[in-house]
């Protein structure tokens, strides 16, 4: 079955660390996106990419940074710079035009 | 810019029928999207509206009035399982094709 693979589900990280997120897609997606989700908070876009070796900053890029060296991979490290990286992620997948987002199911960030 | 407005959260009976509002004013409007989201899990899409009217997918439907800015997602025969947070995102004009989501608003389901 095509879907969206987060990984891993539970991280944490240390002080000083940077730790990155996995997400792969199988749906032969072009677009991929890096949502961010706070407690009572709707998704707050982190970065995009709409094509391989292409990608945008979202909203709160900050402290954050990606990659998509293939079409099926769109990694997020989570740098030290990011001061508060506790939160849920979603990582989601599109297809150009109207179609709507198929999201990967989610990686909890926590500070040890 | 972006705003996109949704009660917080709401309960309902199971069996009964509930709305759920979303106002949003925006640069522009590209469609409308309303999206399930249990607790600790992925959302799925549930419908998309870009011109006026209502759509019906089963027990749920959508509303967009684009005058006003306002959309609805209807529940009906409530069920426990859709205990859940709808969050409704609107999507602008222009070539990224991101929508902008709202807080979403949590739906409790009670006997």
């Amino acid at each position: 079955d095509g879907g969206i693979t987060q990984s891993p589900k539970y991280l944490f990280r240390k002080e000083g660390q940077n730790v990155t997120l996995s997400c792969e897609q199988n749906l032969n997606h072009d677009a991929m996106y890096w949502y961010r989700q706070d407690p009572g908070q709707g998704l707050r876009l982190i970065y995009y990419s709409q094509i391989v070796n292409d990608f945008q900053k979202g909203d709160i890029a900050e402290g954050y940074s990606v990659s998509r060296e293939k079409k099926e991979s769109f990694p997020l490290t989570v740098t030290s710079a990011q001061k508060n990286p506790t939160a849920f992620y979603l990582c989601a997948s599109a297809n150009r035009g109207n179609q709507p987002q198929h999201f990967g199911d989610g990686t909890r960030l926590s500070i040890l | 810019g972006q705003n996109i407005d949704q009660p917080t959260e709401m309960t309902a009976t199971e069996g009964a029928i509930v709305q759920i509002n979303c106002t949003y004013q925006t640069s522009g409007f590209n469609g409308l999207f309303w999206y399930q989201q249990h607790a600790g899990e992925a959302p799925t899409f549930l419908s998309y509206n870009v011109l006026d009217g209502l759509e019906e997918k089963g027990r749920f439907s959508s509303f967009l009035s684009r005058s006003k800015g306002y959309s609805y997602l209807l529940l009906k025969e409530l069920q426990m399982k859709d205990s859940a947070s709808y969050l409704c995102a609107v999507r602008a004009p222009g070539g990224s094709y991101i929508p902008t989501f709202g807080r979403g608003t949590s739906l409790i389901v009670h006997p």
